[in-house]
């Protein structure tokens, strides 16, 4: 069975904290993604990567950065949390052709920032 | 602009009604590739389809079908003899040619299939 697993399913956290969300594929993919799901808003790209230390902004990239230095790693830091990244978060990888490639996701991570 | 919009935020229905979720999507590009998302209550999105915008076919599988119209921007999902597993939220999403990192999705539809 392919996966991808998030390190954490809930988090709280104080604000100005470094958080940490570390997400993990089992199938070899390329290209890895972090998006942000709000209510009414769906989800929003905020990074990808579509290679080994290779990053790109999305959609929503300020106050995150990423780091990938391994293939199958790909992890999304908040360096100084703030309560408008309370929110929950969802990574997703793909494989195939980059037009029709289906992203496959993890169950995602809920933060909440105090 | 793209955009996707599925102007349905919940709906509820009692197990064994059709169902159909609208998803409604702008792109200036004449190529582009329109796909369904399931979220079940666990939280993972699942791929149930992809459309390519030159296959206007309908398609079905199982109790889902999917009705692609050009002509109207459209991309809407039915649910036929809906069941309570069905519950979850759906979205839809839009991939343009112009980037095939980015995947535009709607702001979800949740369905609520009572007992």
């Amino acid at each position: 069975d392919v996966k991808v697993t998030q390190s954490s399913r809930y988090l709280v956290k104080r604000t100005g904290e470094k958080v940490f969300l570390e997400c993990v594929q089992d199938m070899d993919h390329e290209n890895m993604f972090w998006y942000r799901q709000d209510p009414g808003l769906g989800l929003r790209l905020i990074y990808f990567s579509y290679d080994v230390k290779m990053k790109e902004k999305g959609d929503i990239p300020e106050g995150y950065s990423v780091s990938r230095e391994k293939k199958e790693r790909f992890s999304l830091i908040l360096e100084s949390a703030s309560t408008n990244q309370t929110s929950m978060y969802l990574c997703a990888s793909r494989g195939g052709d980059r037009y029709t490639g289906e992203l496959f996701f993890g169950e995602g991570s809920r933060l909440t920032v105090l | 602009a793209q955009k996707v919009t599925q102007a349905q935020t919940e709906i509820s229905v009692v197990e064994k009604e059709d169902v159909t979720l609208d998803c409604v999507y702008e792109t200036r590009d004449t190529t582009y590739y329109l796909f369904w998302y399931k979220q079940p209550p666990s939280g993972e999105l699942v791929f149930l389809i992809r459309r390519n915008s030159f296959d206007e076919q309908n398609e079905i599988s199982g109790r889902y079908s999917w009705n692609f119209q050009k002509s109207t921007s459209s991309f809407n999902f039915t649910i036929t003899a809906s069941q309570v597993v069905d519950s979850a939220v759906y979205f839809c999403a839009l991939r343009p040619m112009d980037s095939s990192y980015k995947l535009i999705f709607g702001s979800g539809t949740r369905l609520l299939v009572r007992p």
